[in-house]
């Protein structure tokens, strides 16, 4: 079946410019997750959405950064006013289960580089 | 809090020799550990998991994964390494409770050389 899907794979903006990532997870999978991986980083946890509950955004670095899930489903990540240090791959995630032993399935990322 | 530690960055290993990508966690309570590989210009797959049970957990590939209790550790091992091995892996752990579920290692890359 279809994995997590995310566009664009690759992301080329100037610095100042607002960009939206999108996700498209696994059908059926309450869990959506977003992290980012900069060069030689492991990953960074951003933000998570589960089912219909308040999201946990404790991991966005700054209110530059926002997401949304609409109706469950589709996610979009919002970074407005770009600056170089957001340069990163963007890893979206979901996964079936609610409990911590519920493997993730990860998109294969949306590269984002800000000149 | 919750921590995972790999503590090396990089492991080479000729082919047909045995593997092992160390991983030791830091987490209150029972431990929900994972392991998940990463291609070049992919995303994570997942490899194996331990939740709870037997201590040796056998995964894709041919990977395993020995949990310690008592040393915090759940390294990755592989009896016989492919150069097709060859990529990023990363460790990961969790706990009851926690909404945020994961929280990764900074990864290990791993080079079989034919």
């Amino acid at each position: 079946g279809a994995g997590v899907s995310q566009s664009p794979s690759n992301k080329v903006t100037e610095k100042g410019k607002d960009v939206e990532l999108r996700c498209d997870p696994i059908s059926g999978h309450t869990a959506l997750y977003w992290y980012r991986q900069s060069l030689g980083q492991g990953l960074e946890f951003l933000i998570y959405f589960q089912g219909n509950s308040a999201p946990d955004k404790s991991g966005l670095p700054s209110d530059r950064f926002s997401a949304e899930r609409t109706g469950g489903s589709v996610s979009t990540l919002t970074i407005q006013r770009t600056q170089q240090e957001d340069s990163a791959v963007y890893l979206c995630a979901s996964s079936s289960g609610t409990g911590p032993g519920s493997p993730l399935h990860f998109g294969n990322g949306t590269r984002l580089t800000v000149t | 809090a919750q921590s995972v530690a790999q503590p090396e960055d990089q492991v080479n290993v000729a082919e047909g020799n045995p593997l092992t990508v160390k991983c030791t966690y830091s987490v209150s309570g029972n431990p929900y550990l994972f392991w998940y590989v990463q291609y070049p210009n992919r995303g994570l797959q997942f490899l194996l998991k331990y939740i709870t049970g037997d201590n040796l957990v056998k995964g894709s590939y041919g990977f395993e994964a020995e949990f310690n209790k008592s040393q915090t550790s759940f390294h990755l091992k592989k009896p016989s390494a492919l150069v097709s091995d060859s990529a990023l892996y990363f460790c990961a752990v969790s706990r009851l409770g926690s909404a945020r579920q994961l929280t990764f290692g900074s990864g290990t890359q791993l080079t079989v050389l034919p």
